[in-house]
């Protein structure tokens, strides 16, 4: 089943434009990671943030985590065609004893026009 | 770069068959997971393993579906008898520990069953 629900599914801007993706959760994670997929491709991991992590930032990356919302976003500036593609968030979370788990979302699928 | 090979990258088999998926994982990674990807139900987890040690397969239809890891460099995915609802990209992904670097997708098998 699935831990994480991105929004929105599907996200259209031009380039240059800045997008942002939201994912909510439903328990308790260790870390939160995102990660790409171009179409037919395997995913690429982006960016992991800690469960005591706030906010972190990776080049044209920006991630924050609210854990007592149980969400997280991640924001893409200045957009490129290149960074068209779905973006998959994935929580690390217990999954008995202790074992844990990467579990993700259905993704959003990002489109960026020239 | 280091990779996660998955072979083979295209399979049509006919419904029955015995179907086999392998994965290399990369070198010195521990952790391994096989999720299935569809267009209705997303990224699925179907199994991991923890240095050769299953830890949760409850995602995975017991009555078809095996995972095993015969040694480190050696992952596989069986489905006997397959059915056409098999139909899916399967994917390998590899990681040290709690993945705190992320995880490394391979490219996917693409499985059709007829």
């Amino acid at each position: 089943s699935q831990q994480g629900e991105e929004d929105p599914q599907a996200l259209s801007i031009q380039e240059g434009e800045n997008a942002t993706m939201n994912c909510s959760y439903k328990t308790s994670i260790n870390n939160l990671q995102w990660y790409r997929q171009n179409s037919g491709r395997g995913l690429v991991h982006l960016i992991l943030i800690r469960s005591n992590e706030r906010e972190k930032h990776s080049g044209r990356l920006r991630v924050t985590l609210d854990t007592s919302k149980k969400s997280s976003s991640l924001l893409i500036t200045a957009s490129r065609a290149a960074d068209t593609a779905s973006y998959f968030c994935a929580t690390d979370a217990e999954s008995g004893g202790s074992n844990y788990k990467l579990t993700f979302g259905k993704g959003t699928l990002l489109t960026v026009n020239p | 770069d280091a990779r996660v090979t998955q072979t083979p990258r295209d399979k049509v088999t006919e419904m029955g068959q015995e179907v086999t998926m392998r994965c290399q994982p990369i070198l010195g990674h521990n952790t391994v997971f096989w999720y299935r990807q569809t267009m209705m139900q997303g990224l699925e987890l179907l199994a991991y393993f923890r240095n050769r040690a299953p830890l949760d397969d409850s995602g995975m239809p017991k009555d078809r579906f095996s995972a095993e890891m015969p040694d480190a460099t050696l992952a596989t995915l069986k489905i006997q008898p397959s059915e056409p609802r098999d139909s899916a990209v399967y994917f390998c992904a590899s990681g040290f520990g709690r993945g705190f670097y992320g995880y490394t997708f391979g490219s996917g098998t693409r499985l059709t069953v007829v």
